[in-house]
């Protein structure tokens, strides 16, 4: 039972253009979206968070947009530098329970 | 504190034998999850503690896994009779429950070989 969903395995930008990760859930219990960055052999580190009262959330180069009608969420890059090469996970909490989605392979080329 | 630790970092381990993770969580976190990825999946959540209460199981959690937070503070995670399904990294993370909505802080895992 996956109830989010990232259905882009991967993704390749050059460096200086935009990165946009999609993701999709499907519980609409979920009442706060996140997204983790995780590079090889480390555990995944937080990245931007987003309430479900909000339909946007800024943080320096990364935005997050909530959908909440379409139950989908956004994570955009800008400018996307070498240095955000990672798997990019999506996550949907509702209460203490967080689920993840399978997660979107970034690749910034110089 | 410098964040969440887990123990060891690598475990190879032959079928059949038992192997116990250890978690220590951010000091002042009282929640402390543990999830499972295996690869080219998102963690898939196992277990749940909030102080020394495990307040929800996974159906992936079979009787085989056990985990423990006994003072609400470390916490363990024991798979007996380890099957090679079981070769997976193992995440543990922390959050407070004092927030509404807070993230979880993870620690950088302990990848599990069974060979």
């Amino acid at each position: 039972d996956q109830q989010v969903k990232q259905n882009s395995p991967s993704l390749s930008v050059q460096e200086g253009r935009i990165s946009i990760l999609n993701c999709d859930y499907t519980n609409s219990m979920f009442d706060y979206f996140l997204w983790y960055k995780k590079y090889p052999a480390e555990g995944p580190t937080f990245l931007i968070s987003i309430s479900s009262i909000k339909d946007k959330n800024e943080d320096g180069r990364f935005t997050v947009f909530l959908n909440k009608s379409a139950k989908h969420l956004s994570l955009h890059i800008v400018p996307s530098q070498p240095g955000d090469s990672a798997v990019y996970f999506c996550a949907a909490s509702a209460g203490d329970d967080m689920r993840f989605g399978a997660g979107t392979r970034l690749t910034v080329k110089p | 504190d410098t964040g969440v630790s887990q123990n060891p970092r690598h475990k190879i381990t032959k079928r059949g034998q038992n192997v116990t993770f250890r978690c220590d969580p951010i000091s002042e976190h009282n929640r402390l999850y543990w999830y499972r990825q295996t690869l080219g999946q998102g963690p898939e959540f196992l277990t749940y503690f909030q102080n020394e209460a495990q307040l929800e199981k996974s159906r992936l959690l079979s009787d085989r896994f056990s985990a423990e937070r006994p003072k609400g503070s470390f916490s363990t995670l024991e798979i007996q009779r380890t099957e090679q399904g079981d070769s997976a990294m193992y995440l543990c993370a922390s959050s407070s429950a004092w927030a509404e909505n807070t993230e979880a802080f993870f620690g950088q895992g302990t990848r599990l070989t069974v060979v």
